[in-house]
């Protein structure tokens, strides 16, 4: 069975300063991964997805997630963060043939001014 | 806006209860899901519907039920209501089972409150 692992509940940063949300997962047959965005009081969005080829992945708002098979990690890292990026971040593993969607516990990502 | 609408936003109810959350995908796609995300569980998928017919099934108790009506759209239903039960319930739909982009659009959820 597939199972995801985000490492941190909660992630405090500085405006403007890195940051890094770790996932890894575990499965036993190739996987498909997705971070997935929860602002407050709203639904989830896509922010990122791993399929095939490259191994990095980079999403319209400066995201970016790098898939390690040897790992099985697929951490997601913004250079610099903004105030808006303040919301709950969901690491995703799908079986390559299925799609329901097996999801970590979520990250929450609080930014300071 | 994903074009995923869920109604109600929001339901409040008695243990014991029935209860439909109702659930009408994007245009054009044919497959629905079900995920419920709770404070105990995190988010979980339910249950799965293509076209009318059931694809997959997650942890969906035996007290919960969900069909997908000719229109493409779908209900899920919930009995004997639990204080267990309260949580936020998402649909999300997809172009159809193949669809190589396995991208899943999210409605904004409805949030059960059970007392």
């Amino acid at each position: 069975a597939q199972s995801v692992t985000q490492l941190d509940s909660q992630v405090p940063v500085f405006e403007e300063a890195p940051v890094e949300l770790r996932c890894n997962y575990s499965s036993s047959v190739s996987v498909y991964l997705f971070w997935y965005v929860q602002y407050p009081n709203q639904g989830l969005q896509l922010l990122l997805k791993y399929l095939s080829g490259s191994t990095l992945v980079e999403s319209i708002n400066g995201f970016e997630a790098e898939f390690n098979k040897s790992q099985t990690s697929f951490h997601l890292r913004k250079p610099s963060v903004h105030i808006s990026d303040t919301a709950e971040y969901f690491c995703a593993v799908s079986e390559s043939g299925a799609q329901k969607l097996v999801f970590g516990q979520g990250t929450r990502l609080t930014i300071n001014p | 806006d994903s074009g995923v609408t869920q109604t109600p936003k929001h339901l409040i109810t008695a243990t014991g209860q029935r209860v439909t959350l109702r659930c009408s995908p994007r245009s054009g796609d044919l497959s629905v899901y079900w995920y419920q995300q709770s404070l105990d569980q995190g988010l979980q998928f339910l249950i799965q519907y293509y076209n009318g017919e059931e694809r997959a099934k997650g942890n969906i108790l035996e007290r919960f039920s969900a069909q997908q009506f000719p229109d493409l759209h779908s209900e899920l239903n919930l009995s004997s209501l639990e204080l267990g039960d309260s949580a936020l319930y998402f649909c999300a739909s997809s172009v159809d089972v193949w669809d190589s982009s396995y991208e899943q659009y999210f409605g904004p959820g409805t949030r059960l409150t059970v007392t």
